[in-house]
């Protein structure tokens, strides 16, 4: 069973739609994130979901909005969709609050190669 | 520039080399992560340091994390064409806990 799963893996689309990503992990963690990998293959964060509430917000277009309907569950939602929205996006997630343990492993997701046209 | 800096940017070993890779931050490194990265999938976990001077070491590769928590690297030792891909050290440079910084990526490969 995959830990961490995304979908689609592909999704081509014209500028000014508005397209979802989901992604859904089955390890019963606590906190989810979304990954944005630009063409240089530079990882940035962009949110991250605690038990459904939003704990990390950089500094994103108001156009990508997440939506964490369970702890399961973190699903990213693009308005207006731009040529420079163009990248891979990784979904990942990690158990924290284990008591001593600040710091835990996040798991991947295989990602999601979007291409605006 | 980035918070975190890696190097080689990209680097070309022939199999049976050792090599090694550097992350380096003008912050300090709270629980450092290294993650490989194969190309149009997610990144693999490889090891986590949180303490200056930790050492881990799994199959043929080593990473560190020096004693001021600055600046770790990863070392590889008698490279294999399965190594190739790309190494992305992350950490959390605010001691907040969970927003992991990521480096700029190495990528990697290694010639038979």
């Amino acid at each position: 069973d995959t830990a961490v799963s995304q979908t689609p893996k592909y999704l081509v689309t014209q500028m000014g739609n508005d397209k979802s990503i989901k992604c859904e992990q089955n390890l019963g963690h606590d906190t989810m994130y979304w990954y944005k990998q630009d063409s240089k293959k530079f990882l940035k964060i962009m949110f991250s979901y605690n038990n459904k509430e939003l704990i990390i917000n950089e500094t994103v277009p108001n156009r990508f909005s997440p939506k964490s309907p369970d702890k399961a569950h973190l699903n990213l939602h693009i308005n207006s969709l731009e040529l420079g929205d163009s990248a891979v996006y990784f979904c990942a997630s990690s158990q924290d609050g284990l008591a001593g343990v600040r710091y835990n492993e996040q798991f991947f997701g295989p990602g999601t190669r979007l291409t605006v046209l | 520039s980035q918070e975190l800096e890696q190097s080689p940017q990209s680097l070309i070993v022939q199999e049976g080399k050792n090599l090694t890779i550097n992350c380096t931050s003008s912050k300090t490194l709270y629980g450092l992560y290294w993650y490989k990265q194969k190309y149009g999938e997610g990144l693999i976990f490889l090891m986590m340091l949180q303490k200056g001077g930790e050492e881990k070491s799994h199959e043929k590769i080593t990473a560190k994390l020096d004693e001021k928590k600055q600046q770790s690297s990863l070392h590889i030792t008698a490279s294999q064409p399965s190594h190739a891909g790309i190494y992305l050290c992350g950490a959390d440079v605010t001691g907040g806990g969970n927003k992991l910084t990521f480096g700029t990526g190495t990528q990697l490969k290694v010639e038979l």
